[in-house]
């Protein structure tokens, strides 16, 4: 399985909204609603932020969503603040005779 | 509180075997399904491998004959054995509780670097 598509970086302004697509197959993203959103900081290990497509685990800001259509999946983060500059990775499952998991490359969001 | 605390990671050459060890709090290894994610210096994450609590065992095609997941449920402690080991397993590795197909826990990684 190739490695889901994301943009390499997106940025947004303090307070504004932006999405972070994140493109598969009918193979992975078009056939399962198991996508999952993790946030990452420099150094540190990855943070879910969202699961099974929309799903937001206790303590995560509301101001993370998440959605898919077709193939491509989405991550919108609205009212941009500081912390949220970070490394964001979608990641599918995709097995169906077999177990596998893909991860999209990751798209660095800058925070003007 | 649940904690996922890795070791096992270090210079190794080319050819060589490294086991990484991931040691859990919190809650019970064997009761959960649990992965190792790695990710190469300035890259993205890469799944690895996974075993079930029922003990079944899954790994990549880029690992699949050199790598070896396990667990000592006496311990609570996950294994990743690597054998064969090449210049692009360099990567820090992170085991994590996977709840379904997405990793709520992770730990704080381990580096491998496999060099001459």
């Amino acid at each position: 399985q190739s490695a889901l598509t994301q943009p390499a970086s997106v940025s947004g302004s303090p307070g504004q909204s932006i999405t972070i697509s994140c493109t598969g197959t009918s193979s992975d993203v078009g056939s399962y609603n198991l996508v999952s959103w993790y946030q990452q900081h420099p150094g540190k290990a990855p943070k879910l932020m969202i699961y099974e497509v929309s799903k937001r685990p206790s303590g995560v800001s509301n101001r993370f969503s998440g959605s898919k259509s077709g193939n491509t999946a989405s991550l919108t983060i609205s009212g941009l603040q500081a912390e949220d500059e970070a490394d964001y990775y979608c990641c599918s499952y995709a097995g169906s005779s077999t177990f596998e998991v893909v991860f999209g490359g990751g798209t660095k969001l800058t925070v003007l | 509180e649940v904690q996922l605390v890795e070791s096992g990671g270090g210079l190794i050459q080319p050819g060589g075997s490294l086991r990484l060890s991931c040691a859990a709090s919190g809650f019970t290894v064997s009761s959960n399904y649990m992965s190792w994610v790695r990710q190469a210096p300035g890259k993205g994450l890469e799944w690895v491998s996974v075993i079930y609590s029922g003990g079944s065992t899954y790994y990549a095609d880029s690992v699949k004959g050199r790598f070896t997941i396990s667990r000592d449920n006496s311990k609570n402690t996950l294994y990743l054995q690597m054998n064969s080991l090449r210049a692009e397993d360099t990567a820090v590795y992170y085991c994590a509780r996977d709840k379904g197909y997405y990793y709520g826990d992770w730990g704080q990684g381990t580096l491998v670097t496999v060099s001459s």
